[in-house]
């Protein structure tokens, strides 16, 4: 079985700091990981991926991900936040060889200007 | 360009009556799934499947029925409505994994539909 945890609820930071949205997964054999954005009232957009290679991958939007295989984690980044930034944030695992993907609970990012 | 297109947006029910959410892709895409959303729980998948006629459950596939038999849709049943369905629903497709090492299977998700049962 595979798993995706997020554990905040809600991130809170102002305009131009750093901003931080942690994820940790489980999986059995070696993982694919996204993340995901929702804003209101919409569908999930993708931001980025890992696959292979670089520990560091960068998205879209100025976000980037570093994966930790040790830690099991995958958590996102951005070194200055913007207001339009404010949204519902979705960290997610596959197994390389399965099909289906597993979701965390999501984060509330909230950027104060 | 449209994607992944899911009708009706909008969606209020009573107690016991069926309808059917649908879901249309343009993409060519394999795979394709639903899901449903609720608050603090995330995306739980409740059928997949993986090519025409090819369906599978997912997580909480109870109270509803899912059919493939073409390529593009994917038709979400709910055969008879309960307040616990409340929520909002979203397909998603995506390339099939078996394309290759380089398909990622990332996921293109429609817009949602929004259902109430009363």
């Amino acid at each position: 079985a595979q798993s995706v945890a997020q554990p905040e609820d809600q991130v809170n930071v102002a305009e131009g700091n750093p901003l931080t949205v942690k994820c940790t997964y489980s999986v059995s054999g070696n993982p694919y990981l996204f993340w995901y954005v929702q804003y209101p009232n919409r569908g999930l957009q993708f931001l980025l991926k890992y696959i292979t290679g670089d520990n560091l991958v960068k998205g879209s939007y100025g976000f980037e991900a570093e994966f930790n295989k040790s830690q099991t984690s995958f958590h996102l980044k951005k070194p200055s936040a913007l207001v339009s930034d404010s949204a519902l944030y979705f960290c997610a695992v596959r197994d390389i060889n399965d099909y289906k993907l597993s979701f965390g609970a999501g984060t509330t990012v909230t950027v104060r200007a | 360009n449209a994607g992944v297109t899911q009708t009706p947006k909008f969606q209020v029910l009573k107690t016991g009556q069926s309808m059917t959410l649908q879901c249309a892709q343009d993409m060519n895409h394999e795979y394709m799934s639903w899901y449903r959303q609720d608050p603090g729980m995330g995306l739980r998948l409740i059928h997949y499947s993986v090519g025409a006629g090819i369906t599978d459950q997912g997580e909480v596939p109870n109270g509803y029925n899912v059919s493939r038999s073409t390529t593009e849709d994917f038709p979400l049943r709910l055969l008879s409505a309960a307040p616990s369905q409340t929520s909002v629903y979203f397909c998603a497709s995506s390339l099939s994994p078996q394309r290759g090492r380089f398909n990622t299977g990332e996921l293109f998700f429609g817009e949602g539909s929004r259902l109430t049962v009363l």
